[in-house]
């Protein structure tokens, strides 16, 4: 069974502060990895779609890194808004499928 | 640029019952996907069709079943609804002339399907 982990399960952090998150997957039979940004009563938004090992992509304040040989990626977001609450979900692309995270659920204070 | 629309936003229905949900594709998208999303649990994927036939399908019975169609639309159809069947289920579209599946997907709303 192939799982998709990430870390941490929710988040808290105050306005103007960086944050990161993990995502695991299997570092085997690699082809893409998906970032995503849910808003509550939004639909799933993409943030990147990364598939290169070593590859560095960058949306504004929010960045992603990608390690395929030990299966991980993680996200940043500097300088922490309000408007950045929401639940950071990854996906695993897989034999024409994408096996999904639980998500890190972010709260930004003011 | 027309987003990703599904319909309808909620539904209730008796487990036994059938049930169509549908969805219109980001204009230009040629491959749609189609996802389960049971409260705490992220998206699980149910199937996915390139210009209009199914290329890919996750651990969901036969009981789901879909169509595209040639404008790109989707349909997802749910025989024989069990409670657990109670979700937000989420299409996404996607643009590839290539059928890479390295395309960003994009979300409509969801439908939330309740089975009482």
């Amino acid at each position: 069974i192939l799982n998709v982990e990430q870390s941490p399960q929710s988040l808290h952090v105050q306005e103007g502060d960086s944050t990161n998150f993990t995502c695991s997957f299997p570092s085997s039979n690699f082809y893409a990895l998906h970032w995503y940004r849910w808003e509550t009563a939004k639909s799933p938004e993409a943030l990147f779609v990364m598939t290169l090992n070593g590859d560095e992509k960058k949306k504004g304040r929010i960045s992603a890194t990608l390690n395929t040989k030990e299966g991980y990626s993680y996200l940043y977001i500097k300088g922490s808004q309000p408007e950045d609450s929401a639940t950071y979900l990854c996906a695993f692309l897989n034999n024409r499928k994408l096996i999904w995270g639980l998500g890190t659920s972010l709260a930004v204070n003011p | 640029e027309t987003g990703v629309t599904q319909s309808p936003t909620h539904l209730i229905k008796t487990r036994g019952q059938q049930v169509t949900l549908r969805c219109s594709s980001q204009s230009g998208h040629n491959t749609v996907s189609w996802y389960q999303q049971a409260l705490g649990q992220g998206p699980q994927f149910i199937f996915q069709y390139y210009r209009e036939e199914e290329n890919g399908r996750g651990n969901f019975p036969p009981r789901f079943s879909g169509l595209q169609f040639p404008n790109y639309s989707s349909e997802l159809n749910v025989n024989a609804l069990e409670l657990d069947d109670s979700a937000l289920y989420l299409c996404a579209s996607s643009g590839s002339t290539t059928n890479s599946y390295n395309s960003p997907l994009h979300f409509g709303n969801g439908t939330r399907l309740t089975v009482t």
